[in-house]
């Protein structure tokens, strides 16, 4: 089945310890999004690559960092978690036209993020 | 500014009791509204989307509906399953972001 897929769906690191998430993708999508999502929260976008066209968000603290190295994968960093950083990130995908966003985002599993 | 709030923040059913959870939202230019089912610890997972007012899916004992002002999804005749936190979402003309309401967490009773 055409999913996307986590990796790890668990990682501890310690604080200032850079740290690199992993999201890959068989639908094929030509946009990935990483969500950073807190308790029960909703989910909050970080950035997305459309295509290879990287799109922060205003609010997104500079420790954190994403590649898109082809379609099919695309990691984050943080490059120093702090404990405000322990939280779920969600990779997503959806197949959209530049500027019009009228298709679904698929979401992987997500990967808990702890900071020691 | 794009706000989607979602109501009741809870909603505590007993098997078999239907009931309905509320999105409403204010966006300029809607190009989709999205329902997603999230179980604790887990990604969203995708149910609906909608794109204009008067349009209506289901799913099994769900259903969604969407008005120019707001959405509902109906759950009907609910299974201790059908427990989760459902979160709907809209999308603007124009950009690829999703604004997602805080959710409704569902809790069904046998």
């Amino acid at each position: 089945d055409a999913m996307v897929i986590q990796n790890p769906r668990y990682q501890v690191t310690q604080f200032g310890k850079p740290v690199t998430l992993s999201c890959s993708q068989t639908l094929n999508h030509n946009v990935m999004y990483w969500y950073q999502q807190k308790s029960s929260q909703a989910p909050k976008l970080l950035f997305h690559y459309y295509d290879k066209d990287f799109n922060n968000e205003a609010d997104t603290p500079d420790n954190f960092q994403s590649r898109r190295p082809n379609t099919s994968f695309c990691f984050l960093d943080i490059r120093s978690p702090g404990l405000g950083d322990a939280a779920m990130y969600l990779c997503a995908t959806s197949r959209d036209r530049r500027g019009d966003g009228t298709h679904e985002q698929y979401f992987g599993p997500g990967t808990r993020l702890t900071v020691t | 500014e794009d706000q989607v709030t979602q109501s009741p923040e809870a909603l505590r059913l007993q098997e078999g009791e239907s009931s309905s959870l509320n999105c409403s939202y204010t966006v300029s230019g809607l190009r989709g509204l999205f329902w997603y089912r999230q179980d604790p610890g887990k990604g969203p997972d995708f149910l609906f989307t909608l794109y204009s007012a008067g349009e209506e899916k289901e799913k099994e004992r769900l259903k969604a509906t969407l008005t120019k002002k707001e959405s509902f999804l109906h759950i009907t005749a609910p299974k201790p399953e059908d427990a989760a936190t459902y979160r709907c979402a809209v999308r603007p003309s124009g950009r690829l972001k999703l604004s997602f309401g805080a959710g409704t967490t569902v809790t069904v009773r046998a």
